[in-house]
């Protein structure tokens, strides 16, 4: 079946740091890839996505580019902010039915 | 707009009971709402799909009879937890997404649920 894999954390970077959270997928079909973005206390946003081959979403800063050839959908930004400590979210929504299928989440804590 | 309510936010509850849980779009019709439950440090796992008027499709694994899940109208679906048990402690999600015929949804602030 469909899945999604990401980087574990807790991911640790310093306030201009570059970051990239990598992901990966497997699933039949043409899916469509997000990322969500989790705030403390807070609901799940759309952070971006992407919908097809080489499309790249972008966001905030934030960007990510779907790659079939790899199966991948890394996010990456080039210089992180404090306030981008969050927990970052990839996931797919299969052809077949418009569930989100999540990865397990990656915690981004950016310190001054 | 697309926004996403989740009540309460917060339910503790002793072991036995039904608990409540409400979603409601505040200013769109959802056609289809999703319900996640998200345990600490995990991710997101679909619980059941739910279209306004009909019965919710529920994931592999997912007791129908324990997660009570209604769908009465376009602005308001409702998961009961029957007879909650510690086990059932988590973290419940909704969501929603304006029709059938799109990926993107909008996801509630989420539902803590302990079960003493």
């Amino acid at each position: 079946g469909d899945s999604v894999t990401q980087m574990e954390g807790p991911v640790t970077l310093s306030e201009e740091a570059f970051l990239t959270i990598n992901c990966t997928y497997t699933a039949t079909g043409y899916p469509s890839l997000f990322w969500y973005v989790q705030y403390p206390g807070e609901g799940l946003q759309l952070l971006l996505k992407a919908t097809k081959a080489d499309d790249k979403g972008s966001n905030k800063g934030f960007e990510a580019t779907y790659r079939k050839e790899t199966t991948s959908f890394h996010l990456e930004k080039g210089s992180v902010q404090v306030s981008d400590s969050a927990v970052y979210f990839c996931a797919l929504c299969s052809n077949s039915g418009y569930a989100l299928n999540f990865g397990k989440g990656t915690s981004l804590l950016v310190t001054p | 707009g697309a926004v996403v309510s989740q009540h309460p936010s917060w339910v503790i509850c002793k072991s036995g009971t039904s608990v409540k849980i409400e979603c409601r779009s505040l200013d769109f019709q959802a056609t289809t709402m999703f319900w996640y439950r998200q345990f600490p440090k995990q991710s997101l796992m679909l619980m059941a799909t739910s279209n306004e008027g009909s019965k919710a499709t529920y994931e592999q694994g997912v007791e129908k009879d324990k997660f009570l899940i209604n769908h009465a109208s376009l602005t308001l679906s409702t998961l009961t937890v029957t007879s909650a048990h510690p086990e059932d402690s988590s973290f419940y999600i909704c969501s929603a997404s304006r029709s059938e015929a799109t990926d993107t949804q909008y996801f509630g602030p989420g539902t803590r649920l302990t079960v003493l």
